[in-house]
């Protein structure tokens, strides 16, 4: 298996562009995650779907994000309009949860965003 | 609050000896706690679980104690080698919830 696909792997753009970052999870994988990793804060939690439904999108910091899986095999996050403050490494990652409940999360290698 | 705290931000050791790294956590009551992998520029990757009714769990060169009466997790490398530098992150989940969340990390470095 390929692993979690992320797209794109960098990005840089201006303030007030609108940005949106990819993710394929496993195949199989029920759960995908998107998460949000600065030096100040660690990695964060923004949003998590169970078969492409969002269950909990409390972690999202506000308005300007929104995330969407429309099947099972993709998912966006998008940021309009960005801001600085919003550069971060975004890391996208799947689970099966049918199993052992093992909860390993696998994650993709991450979309670096840099706001200017 | 809820807190998860990892030991220093930054350990260094010499090669062969035994590198051991603390997760504390607050106002949790996890039913698992992982560990992960993370080297710059990557994506965490999965080392080990450990579940609240289990003490130990070894896979090679790696250990892990879970103490949930001091809220605290202990994880061991033992003969570290310097692939073994990267940075370390623990992780819980607590009751019906699903997602993780996760320390701020330790950096590990292992002299030659």
């Amino acid at each position: 298996d390929a692993g979690v696909i992320q797209s794109p792997r960098h990005e840089v753009t201006e303030m007030g562009q609108e940005v949106t970052l990819r993710c394929k999870p496993i195949s199989g994988h029920d759960y995908l995650f998107w998460y949000r990793q600065t030096m100040m804060r660690g990695l964060e939690l923004l949003i998590y779907f169970n078969n492409n439904v969002p269950i909990d999108d409390s972690g999202m910091p506000e308005d300007r994000f929104s995330a969407k899986m429309p099947n099972a095999s993709f998912s966006t996050l998008k940021i309009q309009p960005s801001e600085p403050r919003d550069s971060a490494v975004y890391f996208c990652a799947s689970n099966l949860r049918g199993r052992a409940n093992t909860g390993e999360l696998f994650f993709g290698e991450g979309s670096r965003l840099t706001v200017l | 609050s809820q807190k998860i705290e990892q030991n220093s931000e930054a350990l260094n050791i010499q090669e062969g000896k035994t590198a051991t790294l603390t997760c504390n956590y607050t106002n949790y009551s996890p039913a698992y706690l992982q560990w992960y992998r993370q080297d710059p520029g990557r994506g965490p990757v999965f080392l080990l679980l450990i579940r609240e009714n289990e003490k130990e769990k070894r896979k090679e060169r790696l250990k892990v104690t879970f103490d949930t009466t001091l809220k605290q997790s202990l994880f061991h490398i033992t003969a570290s080698q310097p692939a073994d530098s990267a940075t370390y992150l623990c992780a819980l989940t607590a009751g019906s919830a699903r997602q993780l969340t996760f320390g701020s990390g330790t950096q590990l470095t292992v002299l030659p």
